[in-house]
């Protein structure tokens, strides 16, 4: 049972340097989310995709980029690292929509540090 | 602005003892209360899900309240042991437009760090 599976779980960068976070699930669902956890605050959407093809932005989408070419698969991508991108990532996906209380499945979460 | 309160910040019991975790929300028009449980390290593990109707609700030794009225939600811990250290957090999804991209933003609560001492 995978479920959703994120990679890497430990990454550092220096700033400017770009990265992709990789997240997959094996449940087939269609809504998936990245969500970005800073301490003693609530996690905050970044991107969300309600299927292959179609992605929108989120609260804090400035600095991120996302593509969701298979129903298995929404890469996070970071194209110039900045100290305030020090956080922790989490994706996570659901079969319906979150509003008729679609459960949500989370990762393990993806610790990035920028330096 | 939608806002989801969570208090105490932190709480230290002892097993076996019994706990109670506050979750008060602004979040307009109201769909849906989550509770979810994160222990250190991990992603959240979702623990209950109440809708509008949905007054109570029980997982094991968790139970959830839900007053919609005063946008008040609880979080019940009966008999704690100590693997029920971890951070409860509370989750309130606003229902959305019924346009065919709309998801149901949900707003998250920072957390109550719970530590069960032996």
């Amino acid at each position: 049972n995978a479920g959703v599976t994120q990679t890497p779980k430990f990454r550092i960068l220096k700033i400017g340097q770009s990265m992709t976070l990789q997240c997959t699930q094996d449940m087939n669902h269609n809504y998936m989310y990245w969500y970005r956890q800073d301490p003693g605050m609530g996690l905050k959407l970044i991107y969300y995709s309600v299927g292959a093809g179609i992605t929108d932005k989120g609260e804090v989408p400035n600095g991120y980029n996302v593509s969701r070419s298979t129903t298995e698969d929404f890469p996070l991508r970071l194209e110039l690292a900045a100290p305030s991108q020090t956080s922790v990532y989490f994706c996570a996906s659901s079969y319906v929509r979150p509003q008729n209380t679609g459960e949500l499945f989370f990762g393990e979460g993806s610790r990035l540090t920028v330096l | 602005k939608n806002q989801v309160e969570q208090s105490p910040q932190s709480l230290i019991i002892l097993e076996g003892k019994n706990c109670t975790l506050q979750c008060n929300y602004t979040v307009s028009p109201f769909s849906n209360l989550r509770w979810y449980k994160q222990d250190t390290g991990r992603g959240p593990v979702s623990l209950t899900i109440m809708t509008f109707s949905e007054n109570t609700k029980s997982n094991g030794r968790y139970t959830a309240t839900l007053d919609a009225d005063t946008k008040q939600s609880s979080l019940h811990i009966t008999a704690s042991q100590l693997s029920d250290s971890a951070s409860y957090i509370c989750v309130v999804s606003a229902r959305g437009d019924d346009g065919g991209t709309s998801y149901g933003k949900l707003t998250f609560g920072q957390g109550t760090i719970l530590t069960v001492h032996p």
